[in-house]
């Protein structure tokens, strides 16, 4: 199975923009780019996805690199409320149950 | 709209006891999940279902049952509770498997075996 590397920790103030980087090196053509995000004590919450065009929500930015080996999650703005473990994962087109979610990376949102 | 509903929130159980972790969801969601979370560690996939009277395993399933009778309710069943079992639960829905459906997370039962 394809896997994605992530930073283990990273830090962001109130009100800037952040970048969350993942890499992906073994991504397959059918691999679309799944973001999930887990605040404290609640259950993991989807943030965006996408499979080789940049994509939009009202929650966040997701760009991909050209070769699709890598991508960022973009938060324009960040706030408190932004600041948990971040997941950057690999799914096939269809099979929710092959989503893997690996350990993450927790962000913290300094005031 | 309540989303996936999880219950109870918190139990305790001693090492043999039996208990059903309850997950109901009311938006008509086709696929149903059971993840376990443990300190330091990702999800992990006990059981799946994707729609009623058809479940299969994920990558932990032993010690776990499942069933799916309607679309709304997936309970997970704990036979014979062991202390490696001491996690948080969490049920998952989405609305259609085959496709790339987001999916929707309860906020969890963290169980306690002693």
């Amino acid at each position: 199975d394809a896997k994605t590397t992530q930073p283990n920790s990273m830090e962001s103030n109130e009100e800037e923009p952040v970048h969350l980087p993942c890499n992906h090196s073994t991504i397959s053509g059918t691999d679309y780019i799944h973001w999930y995000r887990q605040l404290p004590s609640q259950g993991p919450e989807y943030v965006i996805h996408g499979l080789t065009s940049n994509v939009n929500n009202r929650m966040a930015s997701l760009a991909i690199a050209e070769d699709r080996k890598s991508s960022t999650l973009i938060l324009h703005r960040a706030t408190l409320r932004d600041a948990a473990v971040y997941y950057c994962i690999l799914g096939p087109q269809g099979g929710s149950e092959k989503l893997v979610f690996g350990k993450g990376m927790k962000l913290t949102v300094n005031p | 709209n309540a989303g996936v509903t999880q219950t109870p929130k918190f139990q305790v159980l001693k090492t043999g006891q039996s208990m059903t972790l309850q997950c109901a969801q009311d938006m008509n969601h086709e696929y149903m999940s059971w993840y376990r979370q443990d300190p330091g560690m990702g999800l992990r996939l006990i059981h799946y279902s994707v729609g009623a009277g058809i479940t299969d395993q994920g990558e932990v399933p032993n010690g776990y049952n499942v069933s799916r009778s309607t679309t709304e309710d997936f309970p997970l069943r704990l036979l014979s509770a062991a202390p490696s079992q001491t996690s948080v639960y969490f049920c998952a829905s989405s609305y259609s498997h085959t496709y790339n459906s987001p999916l929707h997370f309860g906020n969890g039962t963290r169980l306690t075996v002693t």
